[in-house]
């Protein structure tokens, strides 16, 4: 068991067509993040969540949307996909306290 | 100015070689990760610190809270130690990661 696994791994999308990504994980941790990697750019904070139905946007949140409503599932849906979010995209997760950080995956998204 | 800053940016090495990569930053912390990410593949937390030094079989994380500036050594460097190193901050409620923009570690045997 993984502990944090991401679906789908690979996606290629058509310019505005809503795409959802999923992140699950099994550790019930309480904090769960969604990142994308960009040449030139690094890693980046989309949207993150503290809980159930807590969530809070990160510094590239435009275009994005997301939603947790179990401990172990925080969603990420590009409602209306652009070019400009080709990227790959890492879930996290970590708990309260002095926990160390585990990554998914990823997603690489391609959008047409 | 970039929040957290990593040199150098690419490291060729001979394989045995010490390696040391740097990190500074310019923020209030939590605590920092060292990353690693192999070419293609995801990315692997090797230490997350928050004073003083840890230890993992040949790498070795540092770190100086008053300085605010961290360093992740290798010693005998070898060709599989060949990926991107990431140094991340943990920072705010919400333990979020403002990170380097990495080190490209190259070792030829």
């Amino acid at each position: 068991d993984a502990g944090i696994t991401q679906s789908p791994r690979h996606k290629v999308t058509e310019t505005g067509t809503p795409v959802t990504l999923r992140c699950h994980q099994t550790e019930n941790h309480r904090y769960m993040y969604w990142y994308r990697q960009d040449p030139g750019h690094g890693l980046r904070l989309i949207h993150y969540s503290y809980g159930v139905k807590d969530t809070d946007k990160g510094e590239v949140s435009d275009g994005y949307s997301v939603s947790r409503s179990k401990t172990e599932d925080f969603l990420l849906t590009l409602e209306s996909a652009t070019s400009s979010q080709t990227s790959v995209y890492f879930c996290a997760i970590t708990g309260e306290g002095f926990y160390g950080y585990t990554f998914g995956s990823g997603t690489r998204l391609t959008v047409v | 100015k970039n929040e957290v800053e990593q040199s150098p940016q690419n490291l060729t090495a001979q394989e045995g070689e010490f390696i040391t990569i740097n990190c500074s930053y310019s923020v209030g912390i939590s605590a920092l990760h060292w990353l690693q990410q192999h070419p293609g593949g995801g990315i692997v937390s090797l230490f997350m610190l928050s004073s003083g030094k840890k230890k993992h079989g040949r790498l070795i994380a540092t770190i100086n809270i008053q300085e605010k500036h961290s360093s992740l050594h290798i010693t005998a460097s070898h060709p599989r130690d060949s990926a991107v190193y990431i140094c991340a901050v943990r920072r705010g409620a919400g333990n979020m990661l403002t990170f380097g923009g990495g080190t490209r570690l190259m070792v030829k045997p």
